[in-house]
C-alpha cells in the first residue's frame, strides 16, 4: 500500500528558532500533498495544500511567512515552522495523494513539535 | 456550508456491541465521504468510504449507511473489539475541487470495554 513517512517523529526547540519537517511518499508519486496541524482531541486542521513545483495554497488564517511550505519534489514535501513560539505547539501530519487516486489522501505518521 | 458535524463526542461500548457514529453535511456537492481511525499519537488512517451513487458499503466489520436525501452517513462497527479503541474521524470532499480537500468532522472518541 501507499506509505508517507515524516522526519522526525517529535522535537523540541527552544523559542524564536525554525524547525523544519519532512514527508516523503515511500512507494508513490504525490502530485499534491496536505499540511494538517492537530491540537489536542481536536479534529484536523487543513493548513496548506502544496502541489509538486508549485507554490502552496494556504487556508485562511494561516501565516504563509511562518509556515513555509516546499513541495520540491513528487515525493518530498517540507514544512518550516519560522520562529516557533509555544502556541505553536501541537502535532502535525502530511498526507499525500496521487493524480491518480482523485479522492484518497494518505497520512502520515505524524510529528509532534513541543516549542519552550 | 463547508462543515461536517460529528456525533457523538465520545462513545463507550461493551465488548462484542454496535458503535454507532454518525455525520451530518450540507453542501451537496459532496461525493465522497470517508471515516479515518486515529490511534494517540498516530496518523489517520483510511478505514472506508462511500460515494452517494449507493446507500451501503461494507468491509469486514465496518460499514458505512449513507442517506443522499437527509445528508447524513453513519459508521457502523460491528462486534466492537477492545482494538478498536481509538478516535473516528468522518470527512467529505467534492470531485469538482481541483485539489480533492477533505473537511474533517470534529472526531469521536471511542472506547470498547472488554
Amino acid at each position: 500500500g501507499a506509505v508517507v513517512s515524516q522526519h522526525p517523529s517529535w522535537v523540541i526547540c527552544k523559542s524564536g528558532t525554525s524547525v523544519k519537517i519532512e514527508c516523503r511518499s515511500l512507494d508513490f508519486q504525490a502530485t499534491t500533498m496536505f499540511w494538517y496541524r492537530q491540537f489536542p482531541k481536536q479534529s484536523l486542521m487543513l493548513m496548506a495544500t502544496s502541489n509538486e513545483g508549485s507554490k502552496a495554497t494556504y487556508e485562511q488564517g494561516v501565516e504563509k511567512d511562518k509556515f513555509l511550505i516546499n513541495h520540491a519534489s513528487l515525493t518530498l514535501s517540507t514544512l518550516t515552522v519560522t520562529s516557533a513560539h509555544p502556541e505553536d505547539s501541537s502535532f502535525y501530519i502530511c498526507s499525500a495523494k496521487t493524480s491518480g487516486s482523485w479522492h484518497e489522501q494518505f497520512f502520515g505518521p505524524g510529528t509532534r513539535l513541543t516549542v519552550l | 456550508q463547508q462543515q461536517v458535524k460529528q456525533s457523538p463526542q465520545s462513545l463507550i461500548v461493551q465488548k462484542g456491541g454496535i458503535s454507532i457514529i454518525n455525520c451530518a453535511y450540507e453542501n451537496t456537492a459532496f461525493d465522497y465521504f470517508p471515516w479515518y481511525q486515529q490511534f494517540p499519537g498516530k496518523g489517520p488512517a483510511l478505514l472506508i468510504a462511500i460515494r452517494p451513487d449507493v446507500s451501503e458499503k461494507k468491509e469486514g466489520r465496518f460499514t458505512i449507511s449513507f442517506n443522499k436525501s437527509a445528508k447524513q452517513f453513519s459508521l457502523h462497527i460491528m462486534d466492537s473489539q477492545p482494538g478498536d479503541s481509538a478516535t473516528y474521524f468522518c470527512a467529505a470532499s467534492r470531485s469538482s475541487s481541483n485539489t480533492g480537500k477533505l473537511i474533517f468532522g470534529q472526531g469521536t472518541t471511542l472506547q470498547v470495554k472488554p
